[in-house]
């Protein structure tokens, strides 16, 4: 089974603060996604990634960066938290190179920042 | 640009078939997927479908594609309180950078069954 990890459930963190979100898969996918989730506005795509040290913006990267010097790694950082950066970030990651290209989605952090 | 839609709620009873719909917008969309989220997880995937077929059954399960409306379905049959979910509809679209397929997702619809 495909297993996408994030490092916490749960999350606060103050304005202002650096923020580092992580994200590991096991099954040697080359895509990987970060998406935050909010109510009426479904789920949105910040980055992704498709090779080691690529990186590509979604459709709402401004406030965000990331990180993938593994292939099983892929980070998202919040450089000065807001609170309007309160969410449910969701991880993903495919296989990569198919049209089958299935996302398999991690258990998600909801982050709260004051 | 992309975009899919999706009705925001839906209630049944139990022991009846859910029906949720979604129409998309890319007609080059390979395949479309159903995803289903309970409160407080993560999205997990239910079933996809090939562009080139109109059905897919998968135990209580149906999945109807009307290719020229652009049309998509999922049927739940005897749907049950563990049903109740957020259920997302997505359309895979391919990235020109590096081959690679993005997902288009609806903002989902939230079924709750009513015993």
């Amino acid at each position: 089974d495909v297993k996408v990890t994030q490092s916490s459930r749960y999350l606060v963190k103050r304005t202002g603060e650096k923020v580092f979100l992580e994200c590991v898969q096991d099954m040697d996918h080359e895509n990987m996604f970060w998406y935050r989730q909010d109510p009426g506005l479904g789920l949105r795509l910040i980055y992704f990634s498709y090779d080691v040290k690529m990186k590509e913006k979604g459709d709402i990267p401004e406030g965000y960066s990331v990180s993938r010097e593994k292939k099983e790694r892929f980070s998202l950082i919040l450089e000065s938290a807001s609170t309007n950066q309160t969410s449910m970030y969701l991880c993903a990651s495919s296989p990569g190179g198919a049209s089958t290209d299935t996302q398999y989605f991690g258990p998600g952090t909801r982050l709260t920042v004051l | 640009g992309e975009d899919v839609e999706q009705s925001l709620f839906l209630s049944v009873r139990e022991g009846d078939s859910s029906v949720i719909n979604c129409t998309y917008t890319d007609s080059s969309s390979t395949y479309l997927y159903w995803y289903k989220q309970e409160p407080g997880a993560g999205l997990q995937l239910l079933t996809y479908i090939f562009s080139n077929m109109d059905m897919k059954q998968d135990q209580r399960l149906t999945v109807l594609l009307n290719k020229k409306d652009k049309h998509l379905s999922l049927r739940i049959a005897d749907t049950q309180t563990g049903d109740s979910a957020i259920y997302f509809c997505a359309e895979s679209i391919r990235y020109s950078g590096a081959g690679s397929y993005q997902l288009t997702f609806g903002k989902g619809t939230k079924l709750s069954v009513i015993p």
